[in-house]
């Protein structure tokens, strides 16, 4: 059964830089039909697409998030990462990483559990 | 402001059904078939409910189906269970973006 687990720090400073790295188990993060994404919410708030990976290392973000957001992936440790720079209290959420199936659709098939990162000094 | 809109909330009484609107443009929804739908209940992870508009993953229940029609998709609930209170949310690919909606919190009354 696939499992992706996120881990980072739960508190960053305003200004400063956002990493959490998501971790795949019982599957291979090199498969030619998935993209690797981050997902987050916002307290009390809906969900917010924020970029996708695929294992070759091509990356599609969301424009709004765009000039900030950096998604790396490294398939030796069958992890990929993320980086968000120049946080403000607004980027506080839970951030979750999950699997994205472009082989039959475009969805996202399985979650991580989400990790809140509340940014403030 | 979400991309894709959907209603804020609806109720509904156990066993009967319910119709959440998802509604986007002729860009995303109007263009492909890449609608999915989620479920997620608090302090839980989204649950992948219907891909690809109406197609439902192995393992999740035959109450729920999904349609589209122009640019709105929608997803119907019949049977409604005290389970199904949860917050719904749709989802469309479009140019290489996933869009969500904003979400619908579902009220088993």
């Amino acid at each position: 059964q696939l499992q992706l687990q996120e881990s980072g720090p739960g508190l960053v400073k305003p200004s400063e830089t956002l990493s959490l790295t998501c971790t795949v188990s019982g599957g291979s993060i090199s498969s030619s039909a998935y993209y690797w994404g981050w997902v987050r919410q916002p307290p009390g708030k809906g969900l917010e697409w924020i970029g996708s990976i695929f294992y070759s290392g091509t990356t599609y973000y969301n424009p709004s998030l765009k000039s900030r957001v950096t998604i790396s992936v490294d398939t030796s440790k069958n992890q990929f990462s993320l980086k968000l720079s120049s946080v403000t209290a607004a980027d506080t959420a839970v951030y979750y990483c999950a699997r994205c199936d472009f082989w039959s659709g475009y969805f996202f098939d399985y979650w991580g559990q989400g990790t809140l990162v509340t940014v403030s000094s | 402001q979400s991309a894709l809109t959907q209603p804020a909330s609806v109720s509904g009484s156990p066993g009967q059904s319910i119709t959440i609107s998802c509604t986007g443009t002729s860009s995303d929804v109007g263009a492909y078939n890449y609608v999915s739908w989620y479920q997620q209940h608090p302090g839980r992870a989204p649950k992948l409910l219907i891909y690809d508009v109406s197609n439902r993953p192995s393992g999740v229940s035959n109450r729920f189906s999904g349609s589209k029609s122009g640019n709105t998709a929608s997803l119907t609930i019949s049977g409604l269970q005290a389970e199904d209170e949860a917050d719904y949310y749709c989802s469309s690919y479009t140019s290489s973006i996933q869009e969500f909606g904003g979400g619908t919190k579902l009220t088993v009354l």
